[in-house]
């Protein structure tokens, strides 16, 4: 089946930006997803992009999208500490219905 | 408000015992999913659903079971069956967009943690 992978951890200081990695492997993927799942909580859609594009802007989140290198990252700018938490990538392929496939999770923590 | 709400948040059985986790949506979508959680492997797929009264296996669908018998339920049970139980179960639902390139976004639910003694 596809696969998408992540890194596991990151630590960054409060105040610096996060950049969270996330590469893919199936080359039908029409849409990937950003999620962001707090301790204990379900997984909430921070932002998403098209595959026909290669950036997308959102606030403190920017979305960069390598189709050729199937490879995505999210950066968010001025990290808090509010922004701690589980962060996923996902994609949807082309004609599988409404499945989505997601990465191991990047677990996110910001330092004072 | 629209929402998925599951329930119990905690879950304790004895091993050998079968349980039934609850899934409820009132956003009237057509799809729902079942996920099992595990430090470090991030959401698998156990079952899903696209329509009332159909259903098919996820990536790891051994040791469980579903129905869907209402548009706004989709019940997993944990049965004897499932070696490793102990996890965090998150059900989501979406609408059921089955054209190639539909957006898709999935709706979580709280999640349950069941603990196998």
């Amino acid at each position: 089946g596809e696969d998408v992978e992540q890194s596991l951890f990151l630590s960054v200081r409060e105040g610096d930006s996060s950049v969270i990695n996330c590469t893919y492997t199936d080359s039908s993927s029409t849409y990937l997803y950003w999620y962001k799942q707090e301790p204990g909580a379900g997984l909430q859609l921070l932002t998403y992009i098209f595959s026909n594009m290669d950036m997308k802007q959102d606030q403190r989140l920017t979305v960069l999208l390598n189709k050729k290198d199937k490879h995505l990252s999210l950066r968010i700018a001025d990290t808090q500490t509010g922004d701690s938490a589980i962060y996923f990538c996902a994609e949807k392929g082309y004609g599988t219905a409404s499945k989505l496939t997601f990465g191991t999770g990047t677990r996110l923590q910001v330092t004072l | 408000d629209g929402g998925i709400t599951q329930s119990p948040k905690y879950l304790f059985r004895k091993e050998g015992q079968n349980v039934t986790l609850s899934c409820e949506q009132n956003l009237n979508h057509d799809a729902m999913y079942w996920y099992r959680q595990d430090p470090g492997q991030g959401l698998r797929l156990i079952y899903y659903s696209q329509i009332v009264n159909d259903f098919q296996k996820g990536d790891i669908a051994e040791g469980y079971s579903v129905s869907r018998e209402k548009k706004e339920s989709f019940p997993l049970t944990v049965t004897s069956a499932q070696k490793n139980p102990t996890a965090f179960y998150l059900c989501a639902s979406s609408m059921a967009r089955n054209t190639g390139d539909a957006y898709n976004e999935q709706f979580f639910g709280p999640g349950t943690r069941l603990t196998v003694l």
